[in-house]
């Protein structure tokens, strides 16, 4: 059985940074291309970055690039979402997901919530 | 950044009844669009990949259509359990979009 289990969403103060990371099991982590997408609370769905089985490809939604970094460790089936320089409007569930197209499973989702 | 739009953005409906909610892309993606169901307090689940193909344990009553910027979700013979908000997604092209949401209740 597929899981991914988010951890590591908390509260931070503007201008913070937090660590987000995913536990991946049930598949093999290696092959498969790897997402991050988030949730303010009541809202729609938004792409937040993806990266590539091997880490050769990363790509970043322009709202969090140059602030963010995803990364993944195959050897430790784990997916990683740095967060710096994090303000009000990064608020949200952030949830893991697996797959290039589509998106085909996902975790429960880490809240992050970023206030003063 | 191609936008999806969804209508209607809510619905209310009775079992049994049929659900047809579309999402529009703001230019042409292929058949690469694919629609999520996502229950309060859960995460999106895959329910068609590819604007047509059926996910394996997804029941039947789901169905997906269309191609190019036109895209059609179905629901035959809404059940209680699927109250829900529904999402559409584009992967054709970076950034990947969603649809803004479709909140299907049960009256």
């Amino acid at each position: 059985e597929v899981q991914l289990v988010e951890s590591g969403g908390g509260l931070v103060k503007p201008g913070g940074s937090l660590r987000l990371s995913c536990a991946a099991s049930g598949f093999t982590f290696s092959s498969y291309s790897m997402n991050w997408v988030r949730q303010a609370p009541g809202k729609g769905l938004e792409w937040v970055s993806s990266i590539s089985s091997s880490s050769s490809y990363i790509y970043y939604a322009d709202s969090v690039k140059g602030r963010f970094t995803i990364s993944r460790d195959n050897a430790k089936n784990s997916l990683y979402l740095q967060m710096n320089s994090l303000r009000a409007e990064d608020t949200a569930v952030y949830y893991c997901a697996r797959g290039e197209q589509p998106l085909d499973y996902w975790g429960q989702g880490t809240l992050v919530t970023v206030s003063s | 950044e191609i936008v999806l739009t969804q209508s209607p953005d809510f619905q209310s409906v009775t079992p049994k009844e049929k659900v047809t909610i579309t999402c529009r892309a703001s230019q042409s993606i292929g058949s690469s669009l694919h629609w999520y169901q996502q229950k309060p307090d859960q995460s999106p689940k895959l329910l068609i990949k590819y604007a047509s193909q059926s996910i394996s344990g997804v029941p039947s009553r789901f169905s997906g259509s269309g191609s190019g910027t036109d895209f059609t979700l179905t629901i035959n013979s809404l059940e209680a359990e699927d109250a829900a908000t529904y999402y559409c997604h584009q992967s054709s092209s970076l950034p990947q979009t969603f649809g803004q949401g479709t909140k299907v209740e049960i009256k």
